[in-house]
């Protein structure tokens, strides 16, 4: 089915320890992002990117990295996961608003992720 | 900086009945979009109403709808015959309709939805 791919869905991560959640999505979307989501928080923006080749920073951008070397993936890397990363994390995708339309975002379904 | 606040939590619905959650929000463009999601405990996202901000009728969607006052910023969802389905986290977001990252979705912080049968 056409849509947004997370994985994995659940992480345990040791302290200092790196990994990278993936987000793959199918439907041409220009606009990917990333958003964690902590209790009483709502969602975050991490990450995100406009195109392919072109990323910049979020809300909450320490202790994060992303690239986005073709149009599909968007990878989120944790380079020295802490407990404070700990939270479900989502990946999003879109159309361009570049052209006024709103056609709505597309999330994948999170990945969990603790850090002990 | 634009926000969005959601000021209750929780929320506790009986069903069949009706129910209003309530969201503010604060910026000084005037070409935006407003979203209602809900997150039941699958954790999955979904999309339940959007609001474009030039438009003045109140957007509709079967038992969602809204109430947008554009002047005092606010946006609040009405879920009318509430089911035990639509016990959910329900989130307010806003997006500026430009390019680039103004386009950017904002979330509040939440309201948890309780149905009780």
């Amino acid at each position: 089915n056409a849509g947004v791919t997370q994985t994995p869905k659940f992480q345990v991560l040791k302290t200092g320890q790196s990994m990278t959640l993936q987000c793959a999505q199918d439907m041409n979307h220009e606009y990917m992002s990333w958003y964690r989501q902590d209790p009483g928080m709502g969602l975050r923006l991490i990450h995100y990117s406009v195109g392919a080749g072109i990323t910049d920073q979020g809300e909450v951008p320490n202790g994060y990295n992303v690239s986005r070397s073709t149009t599909e993936d968007f990878p989120l890397r944790l380079l020295s996961a802490a407990p404070s990363q700990t939270s479900v994390y989502f990946c999003a995708s879109s159309y361009s608003t570049y052209f006024g339309v709103d056609v709505g975002y597309t999330f994948g379904s999170g990945t969990r992720l603790t850090v002990v | 900086a634009q926000t969005v606040t959601q000021s209750q939590p929780e929320m506790s619905v009986q069903e069949a009945e009706t129910v209003t959650l309530s969201c503010t929000y604060d910026t000084s463009e005037s070409d935006y979009y407003l979203f209602w999601y809900k997150q039941p405990p699958s954790r999955q996202m979904i999309l339940v109403i959007r609001q474009e901000a030039y438009k003045q009728q109140n957007a509709t969607e079967n038992r969602f709808s809204v109430n947008f006052q554009k002047a005092a910023k606010s946006f609040s969802l009405k879920i009318s015959d509430s089911q035990l389905g639509d016990a959910a986290m329900y989130f307010c977001a806003y997006r500026l309709n430009y390019g680039g990252s103004q386009g950017n979705l904002i979330f509040g912080k939440g309201t948890k939805l309780s149905v009780k049968p």
